[in-house]
């Protein structure tokens, strides 16, 4: 059965690192998110890509953050300067169409935690 | 901000008995809803999608939608103690750009 793969599963890095996290999307899926779960806190909403660019972002999501789909078949999520407020569970998720109605798919998760 | 609200729990049943899960959603241009399982330390697992308001069965899952209350619930009949995790409610509006707004979930517990 196709599912998102996540890589590390795990990361530590100091602060003030910068940090690349690695999705492959299911693939014939077009749109593709990034949330991240703090840990006893709800899954939170980071950004959604679609069609090569950003399709929508939350506050979260400043300039410290970036998405890139380098390949084709990759989905990166890079944090420039770490902070220790950034540990959390990094989900990468995917879903087929956004414009008919459509389910998200996540990976299993990258634990990042900032020392 | 769209809210989506669900009572945190724990809740706890017997093995074999009904568990009955809730959600409220704030969005009323909310079209899209959905159940996702989440064991400890895992991601999201996703168990069923519901559109359109009435009640719709997978295997021992039952997801109801109400979209004039604004409320999507799931029933897992027959609980078995694998089924003891926190259940997710996640809502989408295309008004939104398709993301997925997340309940803080409820942890379900099922005593053998």
């Amino acid at each position: 059965e196709p599912e998102v793969t996540q890589t590390p599963s795990h990361q530590v890095t100091q602060m003030g690192q910068e940090v690349i996290l690695r999705c492959v999307p299911i693939s014939n899926h077009l749109y593709f998110y990034w949330y991240r779960q703090i840990l006893g806190q709800k899954v939170e909403f980071l950004v959604s890509f679609y069609n090569n660019e950003i399709s929508e972002k939350s506050e979260i999501f400043d300039d410290q953050f970036s998405v890139e789909r380098p390949d084709g078949s990759n989905f990166t999520l890079k944090i420039r300067s770490t902070k220790l407020e950034d540990s959390a569970m990094y989900f990468c998720a995917s879903s087929e169409d956004p414009r008919v109605y459509t389910e998200a798919f996540f990976g299993q998760g990258t634990r990042l935690t900032v020392v | 901000q769209k809210e989506v609200e669900q009572n945190s729990g724990p809740l706890s049943v017997p093995e074999g008995a009904i568990a009955s899960l809730n959600c409220t959603y704030s969005d009323r241009g909310s079209q899209s809803f959905f159940w996702y399982r989440q064991y400890s330390g895992k991601s999201p697992e996703l168990i069923m999608s519901i559109y359109s308001n009435g009640d719709k069965e997978d295997g021992r899952f039952t997801a109801q939608l109400n979209k004039a209350s604004q409320y999507v619930s799931l029933l897992i009949r027959d609980s078995q103690p694998s089924d003891s995790a926190t259940y997710l409610c996640a809502v989408n509006s295309k008004n939104t750009g398709n993301q997925f707004y997340f309940g803080t979930g409820t942890s379900l517990t099922v005593i053998p």
